[in-house]
Parts: C-alpha cells; sequence; structure tokens
C-alpha cells in the first residue's frame, strides 16, 4: 500500500461538537504530519510525530489534540472548535523525520458551524 | 523568521509552451526543496524535489534548478499540456527542525489548449 488514506471526507460540526480525524498509512514510514490548509493557500504545520512521539507542535490551540496510537496511526481529536477552523485538514507521512519526502492523504474538508 | 517567497502568483501559458516559477528561500540551512502540485479538490502531489547537494535534477517534462548561493530555486516545465494545470507550491526544509517544510504561496498555472 503507497497511499496515506484519511476518513472522513467531509465533516460538518457545530462549536460544541467532539469529533476525530482520523489518517493511515502502511508504507512503514516513521514520521506523520497534520497540516491545515486554507483555500488558494499552502498547507501549515501543525503537528509532527516521530516513532509515535509528539516531536513538533506548531503551536495549536488547545481545541486540537494529536494522538498517535501506533505507527501506522494518526488522529486528531477536535474540540469546541470556531468557524475560522473551517479548513482542508492534511494528514502526510514521510519515511522518517528530517528532509524526507512527504505524502499527502486526500485530505478532511472541515466546516464550523 | 524563515520563509519563501515564490514568484508568480499566476501564471497562464499556451499549450506546448513552457513555465517557469521561481522561489526564493531565506534559512541557509535548508537542504531539500520539492515541489508540489495540486488540482482542485485533490491532495498536493510531490512532483519533484531536489537537495542541496545537486544543481539540476530532470524527470521526464520537468525539471528544478538550485542556486545555493543566492537561495533560489526554479521549476521548470517543458511542453505543457491542459492537465499541468494545477497550483504549484515549492517548499523548503528548516535545517534545524526536521521535518518541517515551508512552502511559497503557490502559484496558479493555467495552461490553455
Amino acid at each position: 500500500d503507497t497511499e496515506v488514506t484519511q476518513t472522513p471526507k467531509h465533516l460538518v460540526m457545530g462549536m460544541t461538537n467532539k469529533k476525530s480525524l482520523k489518517c493511515e498509512q502502511h508504507m512503514g514510514h516513521r514520521a506523520m504530519y497534520w497540516y491545515k490548509q486554507k483555500a488558494k493557500k499552502p498547507p501549515e504545520l501543525m503537528f509532527v510525530y516521530s516513532y509515535e512521539k509528539l516531536s513538533i507542535n506548531e503551536s495549536v490551540p488547545s481545541r486540537f489534540s494529536p494522538e498517535c496510537p501506533n505507527s501506522s496511526l494518526l488522529n486528531l481529536h477536535l474540540h469546541a472548535l470556531q468557524p475560522e477552523d473551517s479548513a482542508l485538514y492534511l494528514c502526510a507521512s514521510s519515511s522518517d523525520r528530517g528532509e524526507y519526502e512527504q505524502y499527502f492523504g486526500p485530505g478532511t474538508r472541515l466546516t464550523v458551524t | 523568521g524563515e520563509n519563501v517567497e515564490q514568484h508568480p502568483s499566476t501564471l497562464s501559458v499556451q499549450e506546448g509552451d513552457s513555465a517557469v516559477i521561481k522561489c526564493t528561500y531565506s534559512d541557509s540551512a535548508s537542504n531539500y526543496f520539492p515541489w508540489y502540485k495540486q488540482e482542485l479538490g485533490k491532495r498536493p502531489q510531490l512532483i519533484i524535489d531536489i537537495r542541496s547537494n545537486v544543481g539540476e535534477k530532470k524527470d521526464q517534462r520537468i525539471a528544478v534548478t538550485l542556486n545555493k548561493t543566492a537561495k533560489h530555486f526554479s521549476l521548470h516545465i517543458t511542453e505543457t499540456q491542459p492537465e499541468d494545470s494545477a497550483v504549484y507550491f515549492c517548499a523548503a526544509s528548516i535545517g534545524n527542525q526536521g521535518g518541517k517544510l515551508i512552502f511559497g504561496q503557490g502559484t496558479e498555472l493555467s495552461v490553455k489548449p
């Protein structure tokens, strides 16, 4: 399997809801990433996990909570989001942390109402 | 802080013409420079990358050049086709933060048949 997969594809949630985004890869990659992308803008890094440990948090608000249950899975737990958090959330993976090719999943289109 | 400037923001060419997109980076410790193509509603797709020990790399109709002294790198697409129409993002690694990429603002390429 040479792909990064993400579920769900679309998510609409209210500001009081709790939801989770899921990302999976079976390429044996040891680094996984969460990015946020607004329309017509580049991806913005949120979190980096290396060997299942959080290695970079780009000062992301605590209403976003990442989790890496194992080397193939990455979750992003969402709680009390704001409408401005509406965006495309992309997961990526690379063989290791560092200057390696990052492969993106298809993203979850999140709308906060 | 570190940044990557990308020009032009929009580029329109006739099918069969060449297209050139240029990026300038600020971190002298950057060693890895990927290019991503993102079609509307799809994931960013890695199309080519270059490392600092190489000045040029080619893959069929796509080439990337790197000038480390001037801190700039460029994407060249020859014999453009309508399916090359997309947003292209350059990126540069951050030297002391393994796995972190800084993206340019993107170039919207339109290839007219």
